[in-house]
């Protein structure tokens, strides 16, 4: 089993939809966790960390559920710039970072 | 401004040479990582290093090499043993979780833009 799993998609979006990522994970001693964005041919960039109660950033909403071992994102009306890969990140040990292989997303108009 | 260089962006070598990959940065931070990201899979790591002078060998270390002489700086060699060189090269770095005992947690990592490497 991996590490870290996620569903690779594509997801397809008309703009405006709401949609939701999911990611579970094996270490269930792991403490820390993120989703990052990546575009086409860039590097990753950190998009929000997830905490335990659940955080918003804007239309963006993270969920922890430490019983299932599943984190999960929400993006509210999707916008065209929204389209990337979004990587699932948890801690694999001291200081150490599991990659999620990413779900790709397309909005289209 | 503060972040994470990496040079060159794009690098073409002939088979059984070595090749030198920079990484350089002005935030401060202890740690600092190479991954390697092959088309449609997940970052693997290479090598990490908690503090200069030190580093540890990540998931897929065979066929590279690393240095750590100064905070700022993280250079990966890609030597003639790595058998499929041809990948997409990533470093990060990161504060350092200072608690070394009971503790899983890890800060949030910051990345550079990447080193196409190519080799033929």
């Amino acid at each position: 089993r991996k590490e870290v799993e996620q569903d690779p998609g594509p997801f397809n979006v008309p703009e405006g939809a709401t949609v939701a990522f999911n990611c579970t994970y094996s270490n269930s001693a792991s403490q820390s966790f993120f989703w990052y964005r990546q575009d086409c041919r860039k590097e990753p960039k950190l998009l929000m960390s997830v905490y335990s109660s659940g955080n918003e950033d804007g239309r963006f909403t993270a969920q922890l559920n430490r019983a299932s071992q599943y984190i999960s994102l929400l993006i509210r009306d999707s916008k065209l710039s929204d389209s990337a890969t979004y990587l699932c990140v948890v801690n694999g040990g001291y200081n150490k970072l599991i990659f999620g292989a990413g779900t790709r997303l397309a909005v289209h108009p | 401004d503060g972040g994470i260089t990496q040079s060159p962006k794009y690098l073409f070598r002939k088979e059984g040479q070595n090749v030198t990959l920079s990484c350089e940065q002005n935030l401060n931070h202890d740690a600092m990582y190479w991954y390697r990201q092959d088309p449609g899979q997940g970052l693997r790591l290479i090598y990490y290093s908690q503090i200069v002078n030190d580093f540890q060998k990540g998931d897929i270390a065979e066929g590279y090499s690393v240095s750590r002489e100064k905070k700022e700086s993280f250079p990966l060699t890609v030597t003639s043993a790595q058998k499929n060189p041809t990948a997409f090269y990533l470093c990060a770095s990161s504060m350092r979780n200072l608690v070394t005992s009971g503790t899983t947690s890890s800060y949030e990592q910051y990345f550079g833009p990447g080193t196409r490497l190519t080799v033929t």
